[in-house]
């Protein structure tokens, strides 16, 4: 089966904090995504990995930054965490060379930012 | 440009109506890929179907079926007899064949009354 799992499944941070958040997949899947979901407005891409130390900007990634150093691990920084950055984060995976893959999810983790 | 609507927001119906759920997708690509996953309030993805857009075929898995039809650029999902484990926010979901990027709609929130 499938597994991507993301280590906290709870965090309430700090306002000014930095803020890790950690995914990994035992698939052995190169792409890896964030999500970040918000009511009303679904889930928006923020950033998105094909290889190792690879990523892209996705379609809001201002105020985040990633980290790919493991095939199996994608990890989400938010530098300096602000209370518009409360939400729900996705991590997901999906296999190898681009082609309609279907991507997996992890089951998410949800952050405050007080 | 790729987009994906959901406009249906939130539907409520009795145990073991049958529901549909529409999804209407715009793009310039002419290979591309649909999904339906399923939100349940645990929080975690469940892919349910990929549609590659060569494929119209519609498809039946028990009490899902989906009906894929590029003239009107649609990707309809019926739950026939519902019930109540169906509760969920349902996502549909577009990738292009060239980077797998995925855009989701907004989603439906489905309620289902015993």
């Amino acid at each position: 089966d499938v597994k991507v799992t993301q280590s906290s499944r709870y965090l309430v941070k700090r306002t000014g904090e930095k803020v890790f958040l950690e995914c990994v997949q035992d698939m052995d899947h190169e792409n890896m995504f964030w999500y970040r979901q918000d009511p009303g407005l679904g889930l928006r891409l923020i950033y998105f990995s094909y290889d190792v130390k690879m990523k892209e900007k996705g379609d809001i990634p201002e105020g985040y930054s990633v980290s790919r150093e493991k095939k199996e691990r994608f990890s989400l920084i938010l530098e300096s965490a602000s209370t518009n950055q409360t939400s729900m984060y996705l991590c997901a995976s999906s296999l190898g060379i681009p082609s309609g893959n279907t991507i997996y999810f992890g089951e998410g983790s949800w952050l405050t930012v007080v | 440009a790729q987009k994906v609507t959901q406009a249906q927001t939130e539907i409520s119906v009795v145990e073991k109506e049958d529901v549909t759920l529409d999804c209407v997708y715009e793009t310039r690509d002419t290979t591309y890929y649909l999904f339906w996953y399923k939100q349940p309030p645990s929080g975690e993805l469940v892919f349910l179907i990929r549609r590659n857009s060569f494929d119209e075929q519609n498809e039946i898995s028990g009490r899902y079926s989906w009906n894929f039809q590029k003239s009107t650029s649609s990707f309809n999902f019926t739950i026939t007899a519902s019930q109540v484990v169906d509760s969920a926010v349902y996502f549909c979901a577009l990738s292009r064949r060239r980077d797998d990027k995925i855009i989701f709609g907004k989603g439906t929130r489905l309620h289902i009354l015993p």
